[in-house]
């Protein structure tokens, strides 16, 4: 198995311009996890999805923020109008089922996000 | 919000030490688990104990947990300079979602070769 693969590894993009993030899950994952990583905040969770409805997106920061899980092998992490405080390592995890909690992530490398 | 707290923030060694690293959290949780992140690369997944348990073992690792004091320490015997990362602490609420991992700011080990 290839792991949980994201993409870009690293994205650089001025201010004011749409960022799309993406992310493959391993295969027979139930659950898909958006986390952001910033050295002042640490690990922040953004979103989680289960069978690729959105369970609880009360991390997202604000509406500038959206993500979506079409099938069970893709998500996206839109970031539109983008902001230089939104510069960050974003994370891709996914994890198995029932009882998700009870296994744990995979996640991705990330994606270095850099707004200027 | 952090639930997990790791002590030390960092923690320095000379390989073949033992480094010990500690996690204290707030709520009652369902488990906990320990991961592991290198510079630049994403978390792995080290070890989870469930909160009926006291201590388990994987390999080098010894993870052990108190419920009563809601804390958690992680134990790496015989250091190695790849054990040098950072160290990350994560809990699974009771109550909440079964879904959600709430990590800690971690412990940056340094083994010194």
């Amino acid at each position: 198995d290839a792991g949980v693969i994201q993409s870009p590894r690293h994205e650089v993009t001025e201010m004011g311009q749409e960022v799309t993030l993406r992310c493959k899950p391993i295969s027979g994952h139930n659950s898909l996890f958006w986390y952001r990583q910033t050295m002042m905040r640490g690990l922040e969770l953004l979103i989680y999805f289960n069978n690729n409805v959105p369970i609880d997106d009360s991390g997202m920061p604000e509406d500038r923020f959206s993500a979506k899980m079409p099938n069970a092998s893709f998500s996206t992490l839109k970031i539109q109008p983008s902001e230089p405080r939104d510069s960050a390592v974003y994370f891709c995890a996914s994890s198995r089922g029932p009882g998700q909690g009870s296994w744990g992530y995979t996640f991705g490398s990330g994606t270095r996000l850099t707004v200027v | 919000s952090q639930q997990g707290e790791e002590d030390p923030q960092a923690l320095s060694i000379q390989e073949g030490e033992n480094a010990t690293m500690n996690c204290s959290y707030k709520t009652s949780i369902n488990n906990l688990q320990w991961y592991r992140q290198n510079s630049g690369r994403g978390l792995v997944h080290l070890i989870l104990i469930r909160s009926n348990e006291r201590e388990k073992h994987s390999g080098r690792l010894r993870v052990t947990l108190d419920t009563s004091k809601k804390s958690s320490s992680l134990l790496i015997t015989a250091s190695r300079a790849a054990d040098t990362a950072s160290y990350f602490c994560a809990t699974v609420e009771v109550g909440g979602s079964n879904y959600k991992l709430t990590f800690g700011k971690g412990t940056l080990l340094t083994v010194n070769p």
